[in-house]
């Protein structure tokens, strides 16, 4: 059961969009569509962005969607605001009744 | 609304049991969802330590297994981990989740987190 793999940074100007991507195998992130995402900004604990892959929880903005290809999960942010910067999560199922986490990406807004 | 607490010491000893308590508030354990534990070492990233279900089916981390116990009081709406034989590298903050589902997501609400240091 190895981390899922995201990039360590990205970054955007406000009013652009951008994606994290999320990287797993053929035995998570490719067999199941149970990606969710996280944002943590410093200091706090982490906010339920996307759940089921692209189903977002009451109250959060619909500029976040969440997407999959083959064995990497997206998580895409439009029109960027200044109060996205943070740190972003994934997380899948990985089979055996276990959970893996993606290592996180920093997203700077410029 | 539905509010998680984490508790329990901040220093624990190495080779000692780490042992930490989720209040939850606005929702009765009993009534359902899966209930976990996640860590974060400093500086770093986000691990899943275990769940429970409502009625007490237990799933666990492999890399963890052997160390870890969950457990869940309805009478007290609380739910429990214990982490044997700590290290150094258990040091991280503590959190606990609803619906830190095993089949599916870290979870929709989640506590403050608590900091553990694992040090002499």
């Amino acid at each position: 059961q190895s981390a899922l793999t995201q990039p360590a940074s990205v970054s955007g100007s406000p009013g652009q969009s951008i994606t994290i991507s999320c990287t797993g195998t053929s035995s998570d992130v490719g067999s199941y569509n149970l990606v969710s995402w996280y944002q943590q900004q410093p200091g706090k604990a982490p906010k339920l962005m996307i759940y089921e892959g692209s189903k977002r929880p009451s109250g959060v903005s619909n500029r976040f969607s969440g997407s999959k290809s083959g064995n990497t999960a997206s998580l895409t942010i439009s029109g960027l605001q200044a109060e996205d910067e943070a740190d972003y999560y994934c997380c899948s199922y990985a089979g055996i009744s276990t959970l893996v986490f993606g290592g996180g990406t920093k997203l700077t807004v410029l | 609304q539905v509010q998680l607490q984490e508790s329990g010491p901040g220093l624990v000893k190495p080779s000692e049991t780490l042992s930490l308590i989720c209040t939850v508030s606005g929702y009765s354990i009993s009534s359902g969802y899966y209930w976990g534990w996640i860590r974060q070492p400093p500086g770093k990233g986000l691990e899943w330590i275990a769940s429970i279900y409502h009625s007490g089916g237990t799933y666990y981390n492999p890399s963890l297994k052997s160390r870890v116990t969950i457990s869940v009081d309805t009478s007290m709406n609380q739910f429990s981990l214990r982490l044997s034989s700590v290290t150094a590298a258990d040091t991280a903050v503590y959190y606990c989740a609803r619906d830190c589902n095993p089949y599916s997501s870290g979870g929709d609400i989640w506590g403050q987190g608590t900091m553990v240091t694992v040090s002499a």
